[in-house]
């Protein structure tokens, strides 16, 4: 089936500093990817829809400067947490819908931890 | 807006035990609906699906059926094994997007 993967999958930075996410279909293109937040033992919470070649669309309480979304190409998607602080440790997980299947498939999540 | 309500676990079984897990939502209009596993470490699969009231999703035993009077999908399995043991989320889809909507998650462990 269809792979999504996130670089990296864990890490650890100093507050205040900026910190990169990636998110990859590995085998498909995807038009439309979607990152989400997990904190312990809670749901999933989304916090953007990203369209390649657009800007991304974020949901209400979420701060569009802080968390910084890039969607340059069909298989790329970047969430880059700027000014990080320690509320923003969490489980930063993305995903990518198939455009041929309309299914969506999520990556591994990314495990932040801001000191 | 959009929720979904999710039972609360952990919910613990015996191997061969019947599984339920129960679902409702709100949603306007005729949402998606469907059900996640993710396994320890990985990230989230589909397990299945149901776009239309009166639905049935199955998948590797599971099932799952899209009750519109009652907006429900409860999960389903008549014998659970070992390799079940994972966390059930129940979602919906709707908006022009699509987004997904997830419940709580249940967390759910199955002894040998």
């Amino acid at each position: 089936g269809a792979v999504v993967s996130q670089h990296p999958s864990r890490v650890i930075c100093k507050s205040g500093t900026s910190v990169k996410i990636e998110c990859r279909s590995l085998d498909f293109q995807a038009t439309t990817m979607f990152w989400y937040r997990q904190f312990p033992k809670q749901s999933l919470m989304l916090m953007a829809t990203s369209n390649e070649g657009s800007k991304a669309t974020y949901e209400q309480g979420v701060e569009k400067d802080k968390f910084l979304i890039n969607h340059a190409s069909l298989t790329l998607s970047t969430l880059t947490v700027t000014s990080a602080h320690p509320e923003d440790s969490s489980f930063y997980i993305c995903s990518a819908r198939e455009t041929v299947t309309d299914t969506q498939y999520f990556g591994p999540g990314t495990r932040l931890t801001v000191l | 807006g959009n929720s979904v309500t999710q039972m609360e676990g952990p919910v613990t079984l015996s191997e061969e035990a019947f599984l339920t897990i129960n679902c409702t939502y709100t949603a306007t209009g005729y949402p998606s609906l469907f059900w996640y596993v993710q396994y320890p470490g990985e990230g989230l699969q589909l397990l299945l699906k149901a776009t239309k009231a009166d639905d049935k999703g199955s998948n590797k035993g599971f099932e799952a059926t899209y009750r519109k009077e009652t907006t429900s999908f409860h999960l389903e399995k008549g014998s659970v094994q070992v390799s079940d043991s994972a966390v059930y989320f129940c979602a919906l889809e709707s908006g022009s997007a699509r987004q997904l909507t997830f419940g709580s998650g249940t967390q759910l462990t199955v002894l040998p």
